[in-house]
Order: structure tokens, then sequence, then C-alpha cells
């Protein structure tokens, strides 16, 4: 079974950049979260998804960034323009809403550099 | 409101020691879900267990094993007999029923050989 596939893994970019991050879930899995890794606040849910439809994006920090889920197999996150404190690991998950509370399954992270 | 403390920032053990790390929830719902998870030094997070409010026996998975005691809200977390391999940060998470994830701060346990 393939995991959640993330890419890239790494990013380096500028201030004022625009930076994708994509996500592809697991085959079967119908909700999808992004989250934020810091050392300052720890794991942060930005967004999720359920049947491609964003639910609540209450931890986007702010309008820089978007997500998207455009069908089942593919999600984006974007940040526009990027500043030095989005520095991050960005990690997308996703679960199977068939089994009741299901775990998260997570894919590799992004680490994003902002300089 | 819902949190999960996890009051152990680090810990540290020399080899074959064992050690406990603690997690703490706070929910109002009566229904429930309790997770662990394991972030090494690579970084992904690998799911360890996941319990329901309802069943409250304790689980053990070779050297790992799990207490979860609803009268003090705590679903805590051992390692019998530590390995090198076992370093990693270690998180606890609640989830009511519904889709949200409360994930604690995490505890950063270092083996030492």
């Amino acid at each position: 079974d393939a995991g959640v596939i993330q890419s890239p893994r790494h990013e380096v970019t500028e201030m004022g950049q625009e930076v994708t991050l994509r996500c592809k879930p697991i085959s079967g899995h119908n909700s999808l979260f992004w989250y934020r890794q810091t050392m300052m606040r720890g794991l942060e849910l930005l967004i999720y998804f359920n049947n491609n439809v964003p639910i609540d994006d209450s931890g986007m920090p702010e309008d820089r960034f978007s997500a998207k889920m455009p069908n089942a197999s593919f999600s984006t996150l974007k940040i526009q323009p990027s500043e030095p404190r989005d520095s991050a690991v960005y990690f997308c998950a996703s679960r199977s809403r068939t089994g009741v509370n299901s775990p998260l399954h997570f894919g590799n992270g992004t680490r994003l550099t902002v300089t | 409101a819902q949190k999960v403390t996890q009051a152990q920032t680090e810990i540290s053990v020399v080899e074959k020691e064992d050690v406990t790390l603690d997690c703490v929830y706070e929910t109002r719902d009566t229904t429930y879900y309790l997770f662990w998870y394991k972030q090494p030094p690579s970084g992904e997070l690998v799911f360890l267990i996941r319990r329901n409010s309802f069943d409250e026996q304790n689980e053990i998975s070779g050297r790992y094993s799990w207490n979860f005691q609803k009268s003090t809200s705590s679903f805590n977390f051992t390692i019998t007999a530590s390995q090198v391999v076992d370093s990693a940060v270690y998180f606890c998470a609640l989830s009511p029923t519904g889709n949200q994830f409360y994930f604690g701060t995490g505890t950063s346990l270092t083996v030492i050989p």
C-alpha cells in the first residue's frame, strides 16, 4: 500500500515567492488534513477536507495561505507571498471515514525554508 | 474544551531501562478516541495505537504497553527494555467523535546506549 505522498520533501525559497506544496492521500481515504509543525507551536491543524470539500480552515494563518482539493487523489497548499515565519515542516495526512475515528496517516512532510 | 497535556518535554534513559510517557487529556465528550504517534529523527509521524473511551483494557504490543484510565483521564505509554531505536518524539492525541484531532506537544525520548 502506498502511503500519503508529499512533494517536494524540501523547499527553499526567498521571501515573497509563491510556494506550492502537494499531497496525494491514500487511495480510498476521504478526509485530508494539512498540518504545520514548528518548534514553538508544535503541530497545528491548518485545514481539513471531507470528500474534497473544505470543512474547517480556521487554522489557516492568513490570506496568504490557500488550500485546494480538486479531486480525491490530490491536494495543494499554497503560500503567496511567502515569509520567513512560514518556515516549518508541513504535513499532509489522510484518514478513512469507513472506520469510526480511524487514525490519521501522515506523509513524510515538506520542510519549507523561506529566506 | 478539548486538550491533551504531555507534561514531560524531554526524557533520557539508558538502554534497557523502562520508561513511561505520560498523557493527560480533557474532554466533555463521552465518546472519544486516543492515539499515540511516534516521530523518529527522520521526521515522519507513525501511528502506534488507538483506544476508544469505552475500552479501558490495557494493551501490550511487544515492548510497548498502554495504560488507559478514565478516572484520571490518562493514557500513558510504557516502553520496556528501551532501545536506541526508540529515540523519537512521541505524541498523544485525542479525537472526539468527528474529525478533529487534538495533539499534545510531544515528549522527546532519548535512549542512551
